[in-house]
């Protein structure tokens, strides 16, 4: 089935140590999406990618960069983690927006 | 700007209760508008949307209805089961972006 994949399920890292979570997708969409969600909140849009247009929120720290090197993969880097970015992160891809996302079932990320 | 406001949770309900969790939102235009489900440690799923006025998105029981005059997308359900215990977020799409509001944790008890 087409899918959105997001590896690992469950990521450890150290303070300040750089991680990178990945995200690929058999759906073709244009357009990737890179989410933080912390506990109990709403999915908070980090940024996306239109293509290989790169859109990134304004509030969103300088510490977190995405690459995406081709149609299905997307990746989300964090140069340097602190105790708060600890959080389920999601990826979600889109056609048409207005017919909604696919979500990956995220990458929950612990920082020890 | 664009933002969804959704009624406060936990919302706890007996089986075969009926289900309404309220949401309006602020949107310039027509926006589309979702529901999503989040089950305990996953991702979001798409549970129903609407795309214009007077639409009626509807799966799995569940049921929203797109109400401009009220700037309204109400969820609904007839019936609930255990299984749908879970937390539901109301998102409208804008100018390429899916905006979510505050998500409601649903607890249904047999």
């Amino acid at each position: 089935d087409a899918m959105v994949i997001q590896n690992p399920r469950y990521q450890v890292t150290q303070f300040g140590k750089p991680v990178t979570l990945s995200c690929s997708q058999t759906l073709n969409h244009n357009v990737m999406y890179w989410y933080q969600q912390k506990s109990s909140q709403a999915p908070k849009l980090l940024f996306h990618y239109y293509d290989k247009d790169f859109n990134n929120e304004a509030d969103t720290p300088d510490n977190f960069q995405s690459r995406r090197p081709n149609t299905s993969f997307c990746f989300l880097d964090i140069r340097s983690p602190g105790l708060g970015d600890a959080a389920m992160y999601l990826c979600a891809t889109s056609s048409r927006v207005p017919y909604g996302y696919t979500f990956g079932s995220g990458t929950r990320l612990t920082v020890v | 700007g664009n933002s969804v406001t959704q009624m406060e949770g936990p919302v706890t309900l007996s089986e075969e209760a009926f289900l309404t969790i309220n949401c309006t939102y602020t949107a310039t235009g027509y926006p589309s508008l979702f529901w999503y489900v989040q089950y305990p440690g996953e991702g979001l799923q798409l549970l129903l949307k609407a795309t214009k006025a007077d639409d009626k998105g509807s799966n799995k029981g569940f049921e929203a209805t797109y109400r401009k005059e009220t700037t309204s997308f109400h969820l609904e359900k007839g019936s609930v089961q255990v299984s749908d215990s879970a937390v539901y977020f109301c998102a409208l799409s804008k100018s390429g972006k899916v905006i979510f509001g505050p998500g409601t944790s649903l607890s249904v008890i047999p």
